[in-house]
Parts: structure tokens; C-alpha cells; sequence
């Protein structure tokens, strides 16, 4: 039990194009949604947390304009990237969770490449 | 906000207990332990989560002093596939603000030998 669903697991495309990455809870409906950024050898950054139905939170330093968060459902979260540069060049993973203080459950993650 | 402290790298032969730390000086009264374990371009896999005392499962166990100001994640008898970045996380406490205590440390990279 417990699967998150992440999609596309690698995206390659050129500057200024706008990318969109789902993250689907397939088997649990999930009250919270976060989106977290990896750079090489380093840690997951938080980016945002998102709750059904409401806006997003950006941790401070995360542009809203530029990484949009659409959390539609219990199961379904969107990160759209846009007008991608290479320095958005990252691994993008998005985690759900049912509730507070319940372990959030990780999607696979999205390499993102911009040319 | 808690943060973590975990070592950088430890080194096991296969077969052996494994016990990595993790310091959390500053966690909340509502904060929860969890432990995650993170292979190369994956996202983190939930290993254990616990509050205080000891938590097992068939995976791994958690001892939780009584202050909890750290824990140690215990797994028994590693093989080489247990080779990963291990990852301790505190928070998760509404900080109000709008916005989740979710740090995430540097966590440690465990390297089982044969």
C-alpha cells in the first residue's frame, strides 16, 4: 500500500519551455502534497506544501510564479515549471501523506533537464 | 525548527547490525521521528516512524530515549542491498505559519561491504 505515482520520470527540453510534473497518491487519498527539489550529492529542499483544494505554501526562496502547484484532489498534485532555464535543471519528487503526523509516502521522482 | 544531525558515511560489512544516530536537540512536544532510506535518482522510501521508547517492524527498529532529543535507527543483519543515503526527519508540527517544519538533514551514506 501506500504508492505515489509520479510522471514523467524524465523530462528533456529546451529553455523557456514549460514543464508539468503529476503526482498521483494511487491507493491512499492524501490531504497534503509536497514538492521537494534535489540537487547532486545534496539533500531534498522542500519547495511547497500543498493542500487539497487551497494554495499553495512556498518555503521562502521558492518563486509561486514560476513553480505552480495545483493540488486538484486527494490524489492528484501538478508542479508546472515555467519558462524552464538550466538553472531549474534538478530532480523533482513529490511526497503525499493521509494526515498530520502520518509519514509521508515518496513518488520516484522527475530528472529535469533544460538545454 | 529541529533540525538534524546524522553522521556523514558509515562503512559495514554484510551480516552486521547497523545503529545510525540522529541528533534532534530542538524537537517539538507534537514532532514525530520518521527514517527514510533513498537510493541513487529514486525518491526516499519510509523505513520506521516513532514518537518515543522503541518501534519495530520487519524492516528496522527505532530507539527513542526518554528526552528524544535523538534516535537511532537500527537495522539487523545488512546486505549489500541496504547500500543507501539514510535520512532521519523531524517536524512535521503546523508551525501556524503556513507552512510545515520539514528539514530534511544530509543524512548519512551507508556503504554495506562484502
Amino acid at each position: 500500500g501506500a504508492v505515489v505515482s509520479q510522471h514523467p520520470s524524465r523530462v528533456i527540453c529546451k529553455s523557456g519551455t514549460s514543464v508539468k510534473i503529476e503526482c498521483r497518491s494511487l491507493d491512499f487519498q492524501a490531504t497534503t502534497m509536497f514538492w521537494y527539489r534535489q540537487f547532486p550529492k545534496q539533500s531534498l529542499m522542500l519547495m511547497a506544501t500543498s493542500n487539497e483544494g487551497s494554495k499553495a505554501t512556498y518555503e521562502q526562496g521558492v518563486e509561486k510564479d514560476k513553480f505552480l502547484i495545483n493540488h486538484a484532489s486527494l490524489t492528484l498534485s501538478t508542479l508546472t515549471v515555467t519558462s524552464a532555464h538550466p538553472e531549474d535543471s534538478s530532480f523533482y519528487i513529490c511526497s503525499a501523506r493521509v494526515q498530520f503526523n502520518q509519514p509521508q509516502h515518496f513518488g520516484d521522482g522527475t530528472r529535469l533537464s533544460i538545454l | 525548527l529541529a533540525k538534524t544531525t546524522q553522521p556523514i558515511s558509515m562503512d559495514s560489512y554484510e551480516g552486521q547490525e547497523v545503529n545510525i544516530t540522529c541528533s534532534h536537540n530542538n524537537i517539538a512536544t507534537n514532532d514525530y521521528i520518521t527514517w527514510y532510506q533513498q537510493f541513487p535518482s529514486q525518491g526516499p522510501r519510509f523505513i520506521i516512524q516513532g514518537y518515543k521508547t522503541k518501534v519495530t517492524n520487519e524492516v528496522a527498529s527505532l530507539f527513542i530515549p526518554a528526552d528524544r532529543k535523538s534516535s537511532t535507527l537500527s537495522l539487523p543483519r545488512v546486505s549489500l542491498s541496504d547500500t543507501a543515503v539514510y535520512y532521519c526527519l523531524v517536524g512535521d508540527s503546523y508551525s501556524g505559519a503556513g507552512s510545515y517544519q520539514l528539514t530534511f538533514g544530509k543524512g548519512t551514506k551507508l556503504s554495506v561491504i562484502p
